[in-house]
């Protein structure tokens, strides 16, 4: 079966550039989270969705980023203006379920931006 | 200031040595997740653990919970090859959300 899927793979912009980084969770999945990794270090999170409850929005780090998930599947994460700072590659993972009755999230392979 | 401390960062070892990796934190944990992460993909998840004390193998691989869920181990036993990635503790403390260590990298030398 089809596991998450990122586009692109790689994206290279000018700073001030506005980006938009796309995520495909499983199917039938109803948590979506979204987490930015910097040189191969750990993950920060960014933002949880989960059904149609209002996202988490609390690991975003500035107004220039937002994301939105539409008819609880396809998630695409904006970050406008971007800065070299924002460089990283930005991983998307889905889990069965939100309630915190299954733990285990799916990842996809990410997003490697680059901004110069 | 990390939520999660990971010790060491790096560890390069023979093929056949053994190895703890460590995870700890001031704050007390729901549950806790190991993942391995290789180049260019998403890190996959190894194991869960919930209660204070688990301890839970998985072939060569185990994982402690501290009794206090505040800190966690993973022992690797005759290291290979095959094991050489990054390793990354995760810690669930509200309610979906995870909180990421900053990993370990091995590499598991032939």
């Amino acid at each position: 079966g089809a596991g998450v899927s990122q586009s692109p793979s790689n994206k290279v912009t000018e700073k001030g550039k506005d980006v938009e980084l796309r995520c495909d969770p499983i199917s039938g999945h109803t948590a979506l989270y979204w987490y930015r990794q910097s040189l191969g270090q750990g993950l920060e999170f960014l933002i949880y969705f989960q059904g149609n409850s209002a996202p988490d929005k609390s690991g975003l780090p500035s107004d220039r980023f937002s994301a939105e998930r539409t008819g609880g599947s396809v998630s695409t994460l904006t970050i406008q203006r971007t800065q070299q700072e924002d460089s990283a590659v930005y991983l998307c993972a889905s889990s069965a379920r939100g309630d915190g009755f299954d733990y285990e999230q799916y990842f996809g392979p990410g997003t490697r931006l680059t901004v110069t | 200031t990390q939520l999660l401390e990971q010790s060491p960062q790096f560890l390069s070892i023979q093929e056949g040595e053994n190895l703890t990796v460590y995870c700890n934190s001031s704050s007390v944990f729901s549950s806790l997740q190991w993942y391995r992460q290789e180049p260019g993909e998403g890190p996959v998840l190894l194991v869960t653990v919930v209660t204070g004390g688990e301890v839970k193998k998985l072939k060569r691989l185990t994982f402690q919970f501290g009794d206090a869920r505040k800190d966690s181990s993973l022992h690797i036993t005759a290291a290979q090859t095959g094991d050489t990635g990054l390793y990354l503790c995760a810690g669930q403390l509200n309610f979906n959300k995870f909180y990421f260590g900053s990993g370990t990298k091995l590499n598991v030398k032939p």
